[in-house]
């Protein structure tokens, strides 16, 4: 049974730029949950997807923006790139009505 | 404000050397508390949830208790291996509220 998977692992972007990253969610989970974490931080709540809809987003501006597709994979846009979105972002699936989340390995962004 | 505090920040054990882990929490309800274990540049690893005051849960070494305020994770008789960042999270009871708050997590370093 796969869990939850990320692409790319790595990313290495400059100020400006855009970058889009991916999630599959672990089998037979169908909501993904999208966090970024600065070193020596917890996670922090960007937003969740449910039904190709987001359904709940966290204090992020809207450069940050996503999309669910019909088979619950996920994907995270962020335009216009700051130095200070260098983090590791992190994508959790999760069974609608089950708390528990599960987590990707991330993907490492790092802006220049 | 929906908040977590985790301490200490930063613990050093020697093997077989027990002890706590803090998570203390203010939530407007508490639908779940949440575990997690760190690995460096990895994701977070889903170890416990726990829903109401006096409930327990045990993996192995580790036992998670639930109060009102707060939470221990217990470690007993710990191994280098147990090594990582402990990471608790919360979510709250309130309508369609979906997001995960984290706290900073604590350090834990077993020295053989």
């Amino acid at each position: 049974d796969a869990g939850v998977t990320q692409s790319p692992t790595h990313l290495i972007k400059t100020r400006g730029q855009q970058v889009t990253l991916r999630c599959s969610p672990k089998s037979g989970h169908d909501t993904v949950s999208w966090y970024q974490q600065a070193l020596g931080q917890g996670p922090q709540f960007i937003f969740q997807y449910y039904e190709e809809e987001e359904r709940q987003r966290g204090n992020f501006p809207d450069r940050f923006s996503g999309h669910q597709f019909p088979n619950y994979s996920s994907e995270l846009n962020v335009n216009a790139l700051l130095l200070g979105d260098s983090a590791l972002y992190l994508c959790a699936s999760s069974r609608q009505g089950v708390n528990e989340q599960f987590f990707g390995p991330g993907t490492r962004l790092t802006v220049l | 404000e929906d908040q977590v505090t985790q301490s200490p920040e930063a613990l050093r054990l020697q093997e077989g050397e027990s002890s706590s882990l803090n998570c203390s929490y203010t939530v407007s309800g508490l639908r779940g508390l949440f575990w997690y274990r760190q690995d460096p540049g990895k994701g977070p690893e889903f170890l416990f949830t726990l829903y109401s005051a006096g409930e327990e849960k045990e993996k192995e070494r580790l036992k998670a208790t639930l109060t009102k305020k707060e939470s221990f994770l217990h470690i007993t008789a710990p191994k280098p291996e147990d090594s990582a960042t402990y990471l608790c999270a919360v979510q709250a009871n309130a309508g369609n509220n979906r997001k995960l708050i984290w706290g900073l997590g604590t350090s834990l370093a077993v020295n053989p």
